[in-house]
């Protein structure tokens, strides 16, 4: 399989815990983007990794939330103290740069639901 | 913002119709890329047009691209039911080189 994988796909939590997601880019994308979506809207950019670097984090992304990529393969997405309005599909996406003109490969989401 | 704004908002045709959509923005750009999302799913990418081209095809999808209007379409032909899905626009390029930011999209349905 060389697309990109997201997991879990599906997560269900109550209020005020904390949920981590896993997203494996495709093997060799530099770049690894996580977007949220909610019913009837198009995704949201949160943030963005060049190799391990972080370099863009969307103003909208609170204190609770975290992402990292460590050694610049795969990444996790955590939200801390979840509330209801998380709830949401969590994409990730991966590119290979080639300044003007990459094409983002998503995978398949992580639909969350917070009671 | 870079941000694509789809039109229109939901489009309902008969298999075999063609199916147009578009996109406006208010940004200069470097490219600007459509995606198809099935209900529930990822996102596919479709096509990528590059600032300097007016027109791309990719089999039955057209895009255009017209900078000095600030406005692309998409126009699939010959639909089938397996297109219904919803349509984005990305622009992108600027400041925000790797960073999409959509719109609500395009919800295709195309009846059987």
């Amino acid at each position: 399989d060389t697309g990109v994988s997201q997991d879990p796909r599906h997560k269900i939590t109550k209020r005020g815990q904390n949920v981590t997601f896993r997203c494996d880019p495709i093997s060799e994308h530099n770049r690894l983007y996580w977007y949220r979506q909610t019913l009837g809207q198009g995704p949201e950019f949160l943030t963005y990794f060049q190799n391990e670097a972080q370099l863009e984090k969307s103003r909208l992304l609170s204190d609770r939330f975290s992402a990292e990529r460590p050694k610049g393969s795969f990444s996790t997405l955590e939200i801390q103290r979840t509330e209801q309005g998380d709830s949401a599909m969590y994409l990730c996406a991966s590119s290979l740069t080639k300044g003007a003109g990459e094409t983002q490969y998503f995978g398949p989401g992580t639909r969350l639901l917070v009671l | 913002s870079q941000q694509g704004e789809e039109d229109p908002q939901a489009l309902s045709i008969q298999e075999g119709e063609n199916a147009t959509m578009n996109c406006s923005y208010k940004t200069s750009i470097n490219n600007l890329q459509w995606y198809r999302q099935n209900s529930g799913r990822g996102l596919v990418h479709l096509i990528l047009i590059r600032s300097n081209e007016r027109e791309k095809h990719s089999g039955r999808l057209r895009v255009t691209l017209d900078t000095s209007k600030k406005s692309s379409s998409l126009l699939i032909t010959a639909s089938r039911a397996a297109d219904t899905a919803s349509y984005f626009c990305a622009p992108a390029g600027g400041t925000s080189y790797g960073k999409l930011t959509f719109g609500q999209g395009t919800i295709l349905t195309v009846h059987p």
